[in-house]
């Protein structure tokens, strides 16, 4: 079945700091790629998402491409704040038509990333 | 758009009592929405889809007399955790489906944290 796989953390980084985060998948289908991001004590917000190959999506500093090639949807971030310390998931959607189609996310096991001042 | 709110934040009950927990789309009309539980520093977990009108499709392993969903609107899903038990406490997230542009995507509650004394 699909499937979905981040980098293991706690990432830590200096405020400034370059971030990447790796995401990888396996799909049958022709799923939507998501990142969201969730803030101590809440739910989890939208950062950006991608529908198809080659698709850039960009948010608030942070960016990740649609790479069928190497089915990856790595996060990326020029330079970090403190602000940015979250939980970051990566998830894809099936989004094939007709009634197969659930809507179900499926979801990576989450990066913790921690910035220092 | 797309804000999804849940009610109450935070529920403190003790044992053997029902606990409901709403699920609410403030902007727009959600046909399906889900329910999510989380553990502490792990991913999160589907437990159902919640289809207005229709009953809620569970996941393997998640009692459907235990967690009881009802999606009379298309913005409201509520999930009642029935006699609850302190093994019942945990993070519980909903999230709402939209369909943007061609494309599915969830936005989530903030959660409620229930913990069962």
């Amino acid at each position: 079945g699909d499937s979905v796989t981040q980098m293991e953390g706690p990432v830590t980084l200096s405020e400034e700091a370059f971030l990447t985060i790796n995401c990888t998948y396996t799909a049958t289908g022709y799923p939507s790629l998501f990142w969201y991001v969730q803030y101590p004590g809440e739910g989890l917000q939208l950062l950006l998402k991608a529908t198809k190959a080659d698709d850039k999506g960009s948010n608030k500093g942070f960016e990740a491409t649609y790479r069928k090639e190497t089915t990856s949807f790595h996060l990326e971030k020029g330079s970090v704040q403190v602000s940015d310390s979250a939980v970051y998931f990566c998830a894809l959607s099936d989004q094939s038509q007709g009634s197969g189609n659930t809507g179900k996310l499926i979801f990576g096991q989450g990066t913790t990333l921690q910035v220092k001042p | 758009g797309a804000v999804v709110s849940q009610h109450p934040s935070w529920v403190i009950c003790k044992s053997g009592t029902s606990v409901k927990i709403e699920c609410r789309s403030l902007d727009f009309q959600a046909t399906t929405m889900f329910w999510y539980r989380q553990f502490p520093k792990q991913s999160l977990m589907l437990m159902a889809t919640s289809n207005e009108g229709s009953k809620a499709t569970y996941e393997q392993g998640v009692e459907k007399d235990k967690f009881l969903i009802n999606h009379a609107s298309l913005t409201l899903s509520t999930l009642t955790v029935t006699s609850a038990h302190p093994e019942d406490s945990s993070f519980y997230i909903c999230s709402a489906r939209a369909r943007r542009g061609g494309i599915d995507t969830q936005y989530f509650g903030p959660g409620t944290r229930l913990t069962v004394l």
